[in-house]
């Protein structure tokens, strides 16, 4: 059983089109992450959810829109797409032991590319 | 001054060699600092905690040094499966964010 599953793996759209992606993991976690990747691999996180709530949201356009309809999803709209929106995008969850360990379990990542 | 820095290589060593990598970050009062690995197009995977002490898994040590505000990671007996990007990360100070390092490439060869 995949820990955190996101789909679809690929994506390929035109510019101006809305697409989402989503992510379920079974870890139990209470906390859900949307983290981007770039051509030049920088992994960049933008939201954090835990148990539904956002918390962290790291100055992404509107066109991003997180939901959580559960602690065990976290899906992924995107408007409007751009061509700068190309990139992987990486789901993960992490369990917040106390002490601030946070460790992430990735998904396995979905390839953007906006034509 | 970035919030975590790697040098992104690539480290290009022999199959059997040492190699070490640093990570600098910017920010004194992080508490939580890892060693991930990221395979070619696959996801990152936790390779290591830090500890303040030090810690070392099977031919992995790691080591944080706070006066100098920078992470190590040694490999002993380089493998050829140990080639993937290696990525640093370091909880900012007081929070639960982490923030990802760029990655050093690793490429062992025979």
């Amino acid at each position: 059983d995949t820990a955190v599953s996101q789909t679809p793996k690929y994506l390929v759209t035109q510019m101006g089109n809305d697409k989402s992606i989503k992510c379920e993991q079974n870890l139990g976690h209470d906390t859900m992450y949307w983290y981007k990747q770039d051509s030049k691999k920088f992994l960049k996180i933008m939201f954090s959810y835990n148990n539904k709530e956002l918390i962290i949201n790291e100055t992404v356009p509107n066109r991003f829109s997180p939901k959580s309809p559960d602690k065990a999803h976290l899906n992924l709209h995107i408007n409007s797409l751009e061509l700068g929106d190309s990139a992987v995008y990486f789901c993960a969850s992490s369990a917040r032991p106390s002490g601030g360990r946070d460790i992430q379990y990735f998904g396995a990542g979905t390839r953007l590319s906006v034509l | 001054r970035k919030e975590v820095e790697q040098d992104p290589g690539p480290f290009n060593v022999p199959e059997g060699a040492t190699v070490a990598f640093n990570c600098t970050y910017s920010n004194s009062a992080s508490q939580s600092f890892f060693w991930y690995r990221q395979d070619c197009r696959k996801e990152p995977k936790l390779l290591m905690s830090v500890y303040s002490s030090g810690n070392e898994d099977g031919r992995f040590t790691a080591q944080l040094n706070r006066a100098s505000q920078y992470i190590s990671l040694l490999i002993r007996d380089s493998k050829l499966s140990d080639s993937a990007t290696y990525l640093c990360v370091v909880n900012r100070g007081g929070s639960y964010i982490p923030t990802f390092g760029r990655g050093t490439s690793l490429i062992v060869h025979p």
